[in-house]
């Protein structure tokens, strides 16, 4: 099945403790970004990666790292997590961010609460 | 700067209505519209896409609109049911850098 998961879904941890959210796609897809959603906003990318070792900052990079080492795992850092990072986050992915025709793939989504 | 607006951020309606989401936007240079639906602990799933030449696409009860020179989209919800219950968002693809410019979403409730 195609899909894009992510884990951990829950996570509550608290102010500068590094964590991890893993993203992995199986669909061999290029393109693989990071969103977080916050109430009343729309989603807000993080950072996005065109291809494997190429990423580039979104809106809102501060606070937080990636690495694309390999096509299909996208991993979202959080070096010194602090509570205004508290978010709902999303990974996703598509074969290529430019072609008009492309849909992204979301993962179901990494709840964290940073205290 | 791209803004996505989506008006209501709610709506309650009885089942069986036909229904409209609204979605505007304030820079037409656009690669394609997007409506994503979204449900509670299941992620974003995608429904129609509507590349920046087209007017509309359809997906059975869904109908989507693009109308780049006056900055709306609009998705049609026909015959609405219960199950369509969930959180509708539109996001424009720039075609200057290829992102996605999100609307916070309207929360549609359809009563049985």
């Amino acid at each position: 099945e195609a899909q894009v998961t992510q884990n951990p879904r829950y996570l509550i941890t608290v102010t500068g403790k590094k964590l991890t959210v893993t993203c992995s796609q199986n669909m061999n897809h290029e393109y693989m970004s990071w969103y977080r959603q916050d109430p009343g906003l729309g989603l807000r990318q993080i950072y996005y990666s065109m291809n494997v070792e190429v990423t580039d900052k979104g809106d809102v990079p501060e606070g937080y790292k990636v690495s694309r080492k390999e096509k299909r795992n996208f991993p979202l850092i959080l070096e010194s997590p602090s509570p205004n990072q508290t978010s709902l986050y999303f990974c996703a992915s598509s074969y290529a961010a430019y072609r008009s025709t492309d849909t992204q793939y979301f993962g179901p989504g990494t709840r964290l609460t940073v205290l | 700067k791209q803004e996505v607006t989506q008006i209501p951020a709610a709506l309650s309606v009885p089942e069986g209505e036909n229904l409209v989401l609204n979605c505007s936007f304030t820079d037409s240079a656009i690669y394609n519209l997007q409506w994503f639906r979204q449900d509670p602990g299941k992620g974003l799933t995608s429904l129609l896409l509507i590349q920046s030449s087209q007017r509309e696409q359809t997906s059975g009860r869904l109908n989507a609109s693009l109308d780049k020179s006056s900055g709306r989209s609009t998705l049609y919800i026909a015959a609405s049911q219960p199950g369509d219950s969930a959180t509708y968002l539109c996001a424009a693809l720039m075609d200057s850098n290829y992102q996605l410019i999100w609307g916070a979403g309207t929360k549609l409730i359809i009563k049985p």
